[in-house]
């Protein structure tokens, strides 16, 4: 089944515990992204990735690291979180990116939260 | 720059009534692609519809229908006789040849109730 894979689904963290998130898909995609999702501002993309090393900064980028060792993953890297990074958490993937038709697929979100 | 405004936070509606969520969106480019998710309460996205700059025509899927008209730069998403099941998130999200990200408005919260 293709799919886009997000652990954890839900995590409680304390500010400063460093944290990754993965991110997996199995439909041989060159381009990934995350997003985050907070109340009232809708989803705004974090990073991006159009293939394995290339990465580039999205509108919300501070205080998130990434990387693409491998085409299929794109963990999600929060060194010292802090409370605002509290969100929901999006991957996605796609062949050749978002200026395409093709569709993006989503991950099922992980759920942060850092006190 | 490109922008996509989802002017209605919050509607309510009973079962059975027609609602239509209203996206609005801003672009320079030509050629471009809309989309619409659904969020339910359970918070993954759904995709429901994408549609390219060139293809106006309407669609219509079961309940759903979209209604795209390039003059008022709009694609609407219509909801006929509403289920409770339909209450979700809705994101009208748009993204550009030469983009990297989809740009997603900030949602319309619909509550169907019985």
């Amino acid at each position: 089944e293709a799919q886009v894979t997000q652990n954890p689904r839900y995590l409680i963290t304390v500010t400063g515990k460093k944290l990754t998130v993965t991110c997996s898909q199995n439909m041989n995609h060159e381009y990934m992204s995350w997003y985050r999702q907070d109340p009232g501002l809708g989803l705004r993309q974090i990073y991006y990735s159009m293939n394995v090393e290339v990465t580039d900064k999205g509108d919300v980028p501070e205080g998130y690291k990434v990387s693409r060792k491998e085409k299929r993953n794109f963990p999600l890297i929060l060194e010292s979180p802090s409370p605002n990074q509290t969100s929901l958490y999006f991957c996605a993937s796609s062949h050749r990116g978002v200026s395409s038709y093709n569709e993006q697929f989503f991950g099922p979100g992980t759920r942060l939260t850092v006190l | 720059a490109q922008k996509v405004t989802q002017a209605q936070t919050e509607i309510s509606v009973v079962e059975k009534e027609d609602v239509t969520l209203d996206c609005v969106y801003e672009t320079r480019d030509t050629t471009y692609y809309l989309f619409w998710y659904k969020q339910p309460p359970s918070g993954e996205l759904v995709f429901l519809i994408r549609r390219n700059s060139f293809d106006e025509q309407n669609e219509i899927s079961g309940r759903y229908s979209w209604n795209f008209q390039k003059s008022t730069s709009s694609f609407n998403f219509t909801i006929t006789a509403s289920q409770v099941v339909d209450s979700a998130v809705y994101f009208c999200a748009l993204s550009e040849i030469g983009g990297t990200a989809l740009i997603f408005g900030k949602g319309t919260t619909l509550s169907v109730s019985s």
